[in-house]
């Protein structure tokens, strides 16, 4: 069974500081990795995508991957308000015929004004 | 910005009756999902379709449930025999390249009376 871990939550951080959030998976051969984030009653919204080791960053999200461990994290810095949602990590394996993306569970966020 | 609709919002239906819902893609998109959130739970992976076939589909994607793309814009999820259990968010999901960045639909809740 693939799987693909994150911590529940909630996670509270203060308006403007960091927010770290953080997912592990279990399938060696995962190859892309996306950061989608849901508003509560509200479908996924993408917000980063990655494909290899290393940071990529787009505005004020920074992706980070380490294949070697298995582990991707996304971080938001100056976080807002509008940042307060649900944060899900999907994976998706490279391997022919397998194109369906595994989430995790979210990551409940809020940002405290 | 071209973004993946989806028709209707919200469907109440009886349990045992057939629903369709519908889905119009990304225009220049070439794979297209089905996906399901039951209240509280994670967004799980129904089925997969390139080329006008099915790619791929998960367990939960049974003889009950049927995908069509009937012309050259929808994309449609039937339930032939809606359980109670069936109640849940669907989403539409599109790429344009195998395995790269999903865009997802704004959702269809479903309720199974």
């Amino acid at each position: 069974q693939k799987e693909v871990e994150q911590n529940s939550g909630p996670l509270s951080v203060p308006e403007g500081a960091i927010a770290s959030l953080n997912c592990t998976y279990s399938d060696r051969v995962s190859q892309s990795f996306f950061w989608y984030r849901q508003y509560s009653g509200k479908s996924p919204e993408l917000i980063m995508s990655i494909y290899s080791n290393g940071d990529k960053e787009d505005g004020r999200f920074t992706a980070q991957l380490n294949k070697a461990s298995q582990y991707v994290s996304l971080l938001i810095r100056d976080s807002q308000p509008s940042d307060s949602a649900t944060y899900l990590c999907a994976v998706n394996p490279e391997d022919f015929g397998n194109e369906k993306l595994t989430f995790g569970t979210g990551t409940r966020l809020t940002i405290i004004p | 910005e071209p973004e993946v609709t989806q028709t209707p919002s919200h469907q109440v239906t009886q349990m045992g009756q057939e629903v369709i819902l519908r889905c119009v893609p990304i225009s220049n998109h070439l794979y297209f999902y089905w996906y399901r959130q039951i209240l509280g739970q994670k967004v799980e992976f129904l089925v997969s379709f390139y080329n006008n076939e099915i790619s791929e589909k998960s367990e939960i994607f049974d003889d009950q449930f049927s995908v069509e793309r009937p012309d050259g814009s929808n994309f449609t999820l039937k339930i032939r025999s809606t359980k109670l259990e069936d109640s849940a968010m669907y989403f539409c999901a599109s790429s344009e390249v195998r395995n790269t960045e999903a865009f997802f639909g704004q959702g269809t809740r479903l309720t199974v009376v």
